[in-house]
């Protein structure tokens, strides 16, 4: 079935660290690709998305490149900030149909001074 | 700008109670979305009305029922809870030929005890 593999967390970084979050994909189709972040005690946000293949998203310094040949959607951030401390979801949804999006485990990223 | 709301945030039930969960969409968005995140856990679909018919049906309990009304807003309601139901269930809305934009409410904490 369809599916995203995210790397396993908690990544810890120190301030101005680069950032890699990996996303793998398997899907039936093409499938729009997303990355979501959720703070703690808040609901999802979306952070970027890409709808086809060699698509980049990008959004408040964050990164991530729609790779079919490799079916990756890695995360990355060149200079991460304390406040960039939360979990990130990476996603899909299919064409076609009622488009639900399915998660990945969520990877936490703690960002230390 | 208009989000999408839930309510209530916080709900404490007690063993084999009933609650209900709410939740109202961004005006003119034509789909509902219910996932349930356990502690630790990624999103889980559990399911979802399009012009207030059942569009999709995930991994939801046969305990659990739900509906959209005539104003787009939609219930989850859910019976004979376990403590296993605890968690936070978020609702989203998006239009069905919006390419993908989610837009997730800040989800209702359920604690059953």
């Amino acid at each position: 079935g369809d599916s995203v593999t995210q790397m396993e967390g908690p990544v810890t970084l120190s301030e101005e660290a680069f950032l890699t979050i990996n996303c793998t994909y398997t899907a039936t189709g093409y499938p729009s690709l997303f990355w979501y972040v959720q703070y703690p005690g808040e609901g999802l946000q979306l952070l970027l998305k890409a709808t086809k293949a060699d698509d980049k998203g990008s959004n408040k310094g964050f990164e991530a490149t729609y790779r079919k040949e490799t079916t990756s959607f890695h995360l990355e951030k060149g200079s991460v900030q304390v406040s960039d401390s939360a979990v990130y979801f990476c996603a899909l949804t299919l064409s076609g149909g009622y488009n639900k999006l399915i998660f990945g485990a969520g990877t936490r990223l703690a960002v230390h001074p | 700008a208009a989000g999408v709301i839930q309510s209530p945030r916080h709900l404490i039930k007690e063993k084999r109670e009933t609650a209900t969960l709410k939740c109202y969409p961004i005006p003119r968005h034509d789909t509902v979305y219910w996932y349930q995140q356990g502690p630790g856990q990624d999103p889980q679909f559990l399911i979802s009305f399009y012009e207030k018919m059942q569009s999709d049906k995930g991994s939801i309990p046969d305990r659990f029922s739900a509906q959209q009304f005539s104003d787009y807003h939609s219930e989850l309601n859910m019976s004979s809870l376990e403590l296993g139901d605890s968690a936070l269930y978020f609702c989203a809305s998006s239009i069905i030929q919006g390419g993908g934009r989610y837009t997730f409410g800040s989800g209702t904490r359920l604690t059953v005890v």
